[in-house]
């Protein structure tokens, strides 16, 4: 069955410090992908998301560019800060049915 | 308008007891999920419900566990017999369907956290 695979955390990082998070995936078809984000005590809220190959979501300074020949879905920010951290979960969606969700990865940004 | 509501936010029980959590959708959304998220981990899939469809229940963990939705509205979670395993934050999430890229994207509520004591 389909599946998401991230890197394994608690990730930690100083202010200002280059992320990324890993995420591959396995599916049959042509998923759309997605990260999610839920801050402490908040529900997930949709990050940015990608529905064809080459495509690059983006959103609050996050990237993600949808890699078929790799089947990933990395995410990237530039320069953090300590209001990201946060679990950040990787997802990907079959015909907008199923939904399948990585493990989560938790960031912490140190001042 | 308003988004994925859930009720209540917290709820405190003894193992044995029979609890039910409740979903308002966006009005509008035709598909309703419920996932279970256990302390620091990833989302559980439970129950999908997709209209007037049969639901997929394929994520249920037990017969202990059942949820029902009437058309498009309201969908209730119901665990009975509850036992210290089942603590955790009960999620619900609802997406439009239609055409288009829009309509891959599920909305979350701010979830249940239930304890068994």
């Amino acid at each position: 069955g389909d599946s998401v695979t991230q890197m394994e955390g608690p990730v930690t990082l100083s202010e200002e410090a280059f992320l990324t998070i890993n995420c591959t995936y396995t599916a049959t078809g042509y998923p759309s992908l997605f990260w999610y984000v839920q801050y402490p005590g908040e529900g997930l809220q949709l990050l940015l998301k990608a529905t064809k190959a080459d495509d690059k979501g983006s959103n609050k300074g996050f990237e993600a560019t949808y890699r078929k020949e790799t089947t990933s879905f990395h995410l990237e920010k530039g320069s953090v800060q300590v209001s990201d951290s946060a679990v950040y979960f990787c997802a990907l969606s079959n015909y907008g049915q199923n939904f399948v969700f990585g493990p989560g990865t938790r960031l912490s940004v140190l001042p | 308008g308003a988004g994925v509501s859930q009720s209540p936010s917290n709820k405190v029980t003894e193992k044995g007891k029979d609890v039910e959590l409740r979903c308002d959708p966006i009005s509008g959304h035709t598909a309703l999920y419920w996932y279970r998220q256990r302390l620091g981990q990833g989302l559980e899939f439970l129950i999908y419900f997709q209209g007037n469809s049969a639901p997929d229940k394929s994520g249920l963990p037990s017969d202990r566990f059942s949820a029902e939705r009437t058309g498009e509205s309201v969908s209730t979670l119901t665990i009975q017999r509850t036992q210290q395993e089942d603590s955790a934050v009960y999620l619900c999430a609802s997406r439009p369907t239609g055409t288009g890229s829009w309509t891959d994207t599920q909305y979350f509520g701010p979830g249940t956290r239930l304890t068994v004591l």
